[in-house]
């Protein structure tokens, strides 16, 4: 069992490039997030999606988009990457909304953006 | 919005109790959760509270006092491989959760 996975693991990209995070859950979770994680600042919501089919902008949402076609994947992408993008980035995924739904995490990608 | 406040830092010896607080200012409070993450890892579940009280679950504990806005984890007979930053996570509304800075532990020998 996988639970989630991300890729690339890292990546270093040039300013003004295009990139797609992906994200994949094997657990039929309902609810999936993206998180980024800079030092001293913890961990901020980027976007959510409830359902497949739905998604909803977090504290963060600027200079990012995602996509729920389906349950198992949620990629991110950064239309024209900029320096302040770099971070570590955790997508999430919980069985819903309701209740004590503790989130799962991916390993995390490592992007940096020169 | 949230603001949920924790110890940048916070250092023990092996075999010691650390106490961890946080405290949140909501609307909407929804739980309150508390994360562990090794340097270089994933953020692993470590508790939930939604209602007042303790919830104890082996070495870990959390408590929660919904109107002092306070919850603190505390760990009991610490060991090494407990040296990680702790998140305190504040859930609110449905789905948002929202995230303290996080608490480094080091335990020493």
């Amino acid at each position: 069992i996988a639970g989630i996975t991300q890729a690339p693991t890292s990546q270093i990209l040039a300013a003004g490039r295009r990139m797609t995070l992906r994200c994949t859950q094997d657990m039929r979770h309902n609810a999936m997030y993206w998180y980024r994680q800079d030092l001293g600042l913890g961990l901020r919501l980027i976007h959510y999606s409830n359902t497949a089919g739905t998604t909803g902008k977090g504290e963060v949402p600027d200079g990012y988009s995602v996509s729920r076609a389906n349950t198992d994947d949620f990629p991110l992408t950064l239309a024209s990457a900029v320096p302040s993008q770099t971070s570590v980035y955790f997508c999430a995924s919980s069985p819903g909304l309701a209740g004590g739904n503790e989130q799962f995490f991916g390993p995390g990608t490592r992007l940096t953006v020169l | 919005g949230q603001n949920i406040d924790q110890p940048t830092e916070m250092t023990a010896t092996e075999g010691a109790i650390v106490q961890i607080n946080c405290t949140y200012q909501t609307s909407g409070f929804n739980g309150l959760f508390w994360y562990q993450q090794h340097a270089g890892e994933a953020p692993t579940f470590l508790s939930y509270n939604v209602l007042d009280g303790l919830e104890e679950k082996g070495r870990f504990s959390s408590f929660l006092s919904r109107s002092k806005g306070y919850s603190y984890l505390l760990l009991k007979e610490l060991q090494m491989k407990d040296s990680a930053s702790y998140l305190c996570a504040v859930r609110e509304g449905d789905y948002k959760l929202s995230f303290g800075a996080g608490t480094t532990v080091t335990v020493r020998a």
